[in-house]
C-alpha cells in the first residue's frame, strides 16, 4: 500500500515551459487535492476533486488546470510555467468527498521555474 | 473558517511533554479543530482533530477548553523525530474540500 504517490520529485523549466505534475493513491479515496508551498508559507490550495468527475477551484487556481482522469489518478498541468510557480507542489487524497476527515499527503514535487 | 493563532516557534527538551497551544476566538459551533505536522520537506501528516470533546490517540491529545476559543496539542513524551511545524486547523464539515494552513508553529526537541 503506497499510500499517495507523485511524480516527478523534482523539476526544472524554463518560463514559458509546459508540464503535468502526476499524482496518484491506492486507497479507493474519493476526494483528491493539490496544494503548493512556498517558502516559510503554509500550504495553499490550488483545485480539488470531490469525486471522480468533479474538480473545483481553490484558493490560488490561476496559471493551472486539473483532470481527475480516474478515481485514482489526479493531475496537475502547467500551460505556461512562470517562475511565480516555483514552489513545492503537494497533493493529498481523502477518503469522504465532504470536508470532513484527515487527508493523506503525498511526498511533493519541487518545481524550479527560470 | 475561523482564523487560528499559533506562536511562531517552541522549544522542548527530549522525553518531556510539548504542549503546543492555538488560539480560535472566532470558532462557530459547527467547526472541528484539526491538527497536521510537517517534517522539513516532507508532506504533511494528519495528527488528531476533535470538536469539543478532549481526544487522544497513539500520536498525541488534544485538548479544547469548555469554550471552545483555544486548543492544546499535547505530545507527551516528544523526540528528536518529532521537531517539525505544527499547524492547527479549523474547519466547518460543509466548507467543502478546504483545508486552509496558516504558518503554525515550529517545535524543536533538543537532546
Amino acid at each position: 500500500n503506497a499510500g499517495v504517490t507523485q511524480t516527478p520529485k523534482f523539476q526544472v523549466l524554463k518560463t514559458g515551459q509546459s508540464m503535468t505534475l502526476q499524482c496518484a493513491q491506492d486507497m479507493n479515496h474519493n476526494s483528491m487535492y493539490w496544494y503548493r508551498q512556498d517558502p516559510g508559507m503554509g500550504l495553499r490550495l490550488i483545485y480539488y476533486s470531490a469525486s471522480e468527475g468533479t474538480t473545483d477551484k481553490g484558493e490560488v487556481p490561476n496559471g493551472y488546470n486539473v483532470s481527475r482522469l480516474n478515481k485514482r489518478e489526479f493531475s496537475l498541468r502547467l500551460e505556461s510555467a512562470a517562475p511565480s510557480q516555483t514552489s513545492v507542489y503537494f497533493c493529498a487524497s481523502k477518503k469522504g468527498g465532504g470536508a470532513y476527515g484527515e487527508q493523506f499527503f503525498g511526498p511533493g514535487t519541487r518545481l524550479t521555474v527560470l | 473558517d475561523a482564523k487560528t493563532t499559533q506562536p511562531p516557534s517552541m522549544d522542548c527538551a527530549e522525553g518531556r511533554a510539548a504542549n503546543l497551544p492555538c488560539n480560535h476566538s472566532t470558532i462557530s459551533g459547527n467547526e472541528y479543530v484539526y491538527w497536521y505536522r510537517q517534517i522539513h520537506s516532507q508532506g504533511p501528516q494528519y495528527i488528531i482533530h476533535g470538536l469539543k470533546n478532549n481526544e487522544t490517540n497513539e500520536m498525541a491529545s488534544l485538548i479544547i477548553t469548555e469554550d471552545r476559543k483555544s486548543s492544546t496539542l499535547i505530545l507527551p513524551h516528544a523526540t528528536l523525530r518529532d521537531t517539525a511545524v505544527y499547524y492547527c486547523i479549523v474547519r466547518e464539515e460543509t466548507s467543502g474540500s478546504r483545508l486552509t494552513f496558516g504558518e503554525g508553529t515550529q517545535l524543536t526537541v533538543n537532546p
